[in-house]
């Protein structure tokens, strides 16, 4: 079953805009992580955001999270046509095993 | 380039027939996880072993079984294919089994039943 929700599903920007995608989760995680994937390909980890931390920023990636709504956001700034791809959140479910459960994923088009 | 290794990358087959699908870790990563893609049902975790281990199931079918041998490289198969079984299988390894573990994907296996 889905644990995370991205929202949209779907997000076409020029080049140069932000891009902001939207995670929301069921359960209590100990951690949440984004993954991009370009069309068929494997997935590429981009960042991980405890439990306990607020905001995390990676270059041009900042996420939050809000555990009280169980909710957490990817914006990637200064957008480039390389950003095309699926995002997708991904948590554990606040047990104690490494495996990831994965939402459904936002397609970002970046258009030159 | 994440370093793990996925073979085959394409793999069409019947229904009912049989399929190895086989992953090489990271050099050092000893947790290696199978997840199945498919339109449907999305990214959905099916099995997770460490260093040799059953660590963690998930929506795996009995029809699919996986292990992960002393030189920590897993195989995952499939049998009694159906066409519901079509999509896109993943490898990811980690260094530890735990949490707060990134995970490098592979660049997958494409199954096709028809």
């Amino acid at each position: 079953s889905q644990q995370g929700e991205e929202d949209p599903q779907a997000l076409s920007i020029q080049e140069g805009e932000n891009a902001t995608m939207n995670c929301s989760y069921k359960t209590s995680i100990n951690n949440l992580q984004w993954y991009r994937q370009n069309s068929g390909r494997g997935l590429v980890h981009l960042i991980l955001i405890r439990s306990n931390e607020r905001e995390k920023h990676s270059g041009r990636l900042r996420v939050t999270l809000d555990t009280s709504k169980k909710s957490s956001s990817l914006l990637i700034t200064a957008s480039r046509a390389a950003d095309t791809a699926s995002y997708f959140c991904a948590t554990d479910n606040g047990g104690s095993q490494g495996n990831l459960i994965f939402g459904k994923g936002t397609k970002l088009s970046v258009k030159p | 380039d994440s370093g793990v290794t996925q073979t085959p990358k394409h793999l069409i087959t019947a229904t009912g027939q049989r399929v190895t699908l086989r992953c090489s870790p990271r050099s050092g990563d000893l947790s290696v996880y199978w997840y199945q893609q498919s339109l449907d049902q999305g990214l959905q975790f099916l099995i997770q072993y460490y260093n040799g281990e059953e660590r963690a199931k998930g929506n795996i079918l009995e029809r699919f079984s996986a292990q992960q041998f002393p030189d920590l490289h897993s195989e995952l198969n499939l049998s009694s294919l159906e066409l519901g079984d079509s999509a896109l299988y993943f490898c990811a390894s980690s260094l530890r089994g735990g949490l707060s573990n990134e995970q490098f994907f592979g660049p997958g296996t494409r199954l096709t039943v028809l």
